[in-house]
């Protein structure tokens, strides 16, 4: 059964200091890794999706990385902002088989202080 | 707008009253699933449809139902609600989604007494 673990699991640093949001997953047998953010008491919103044949994505200030064979993904945020606050999840959907079930990891709840 | 959307956003409801939560698409998605979160337990998957013809169980299908009679929508029915189905539900889509980013509902908010 897949996991997915994200590290850590709060995360507070100063406005303006570039961070890295870990997940992993124990089952490297991938389609893709999406990453969301959630605002308290919302939905969630896409930021990145890397496809298993990619190694990295970007988007603005964002930059996401995949290493399939060893099960780890990383967001990095560069020039942090307040309203970068928010709860950050990676979640990955399986391929092997008929197994299309989406897993989530728990999410990093970010605080950027001004 | 492409959007997803549930209704309704927020319920109160009984142990044992049958309820449906609707959930529809307008961006012609064939793949379409419900999640419930929790705190602590993150949000984990109850059904997930790759298409109007194949339903499967999520992680945690127990007391819930699903149909998906055409694509746009899919429907969360909870035959019989137990306090512990008291959660947080988002439903999401996407094109296929096998290569293709997920977009989430706004979530519909249960309570369960």
């Amino acid at each position: 059964k897949q996991e997915v673990t994200q590290i850590p699991a709060a995360l507070s640093v100063p406005e303006g200091e570039n961070l890295v949001l870990n997940c992993s997953f124990t089952d490297s047998a991938i389609y893709n890794l999406q990453w969301f953010r959630q605002d308290p008491g919302k939905g969630l919103t896409s930021l990145l999706l890397i496809q298993s044949s990619q190694r990295e994505q970007t988007s603005g200030r964002l930059n996401a990385s995949l290493d399939k064979s060893s099960g780890r993904s990383t967001l990095y945020i560069a020039a942090s902002q307040p309203g970068d606050s928010a709860t950050y999840l990676c979640a990955v959907i399986g391929s092997g088989g008929s197994n299309y079930k989406l897993t989530f990891g728990k999410g990093t709840l970010l605080t950027v202080n001004p | 707008e492409a959007q997803v959307t549930q209704n309704p956003r927020y319920l109160i409801t009984v142990t044992g009253k049958k309820l449906t939560v609707t959930c529809s698409q307008n961006m012609n998605h064939e793949y379409m699933s419900w999640y419930r979160q929790d705190p602590g337990l993150g949000l984990r998957q109850i059904y997930y449809s790759m298409n109007v013809e194949v339903t499967d169980k999520g992680d945690v299908p127990e007391g819930y139902k699903v149909s998906r009679k055409e694509k746009r929508n899919f429907p969360l029915i909870l035959e019989s609600p137990s306090p512990n189905q008291t959660s947080l539900y988002f439903c999401a889509s996407s094109l296929t989604g096998l290569g293709y980013e997920q977009y989430f509902g706004p979530g519909t908010r249960l309570t369960v007494t």
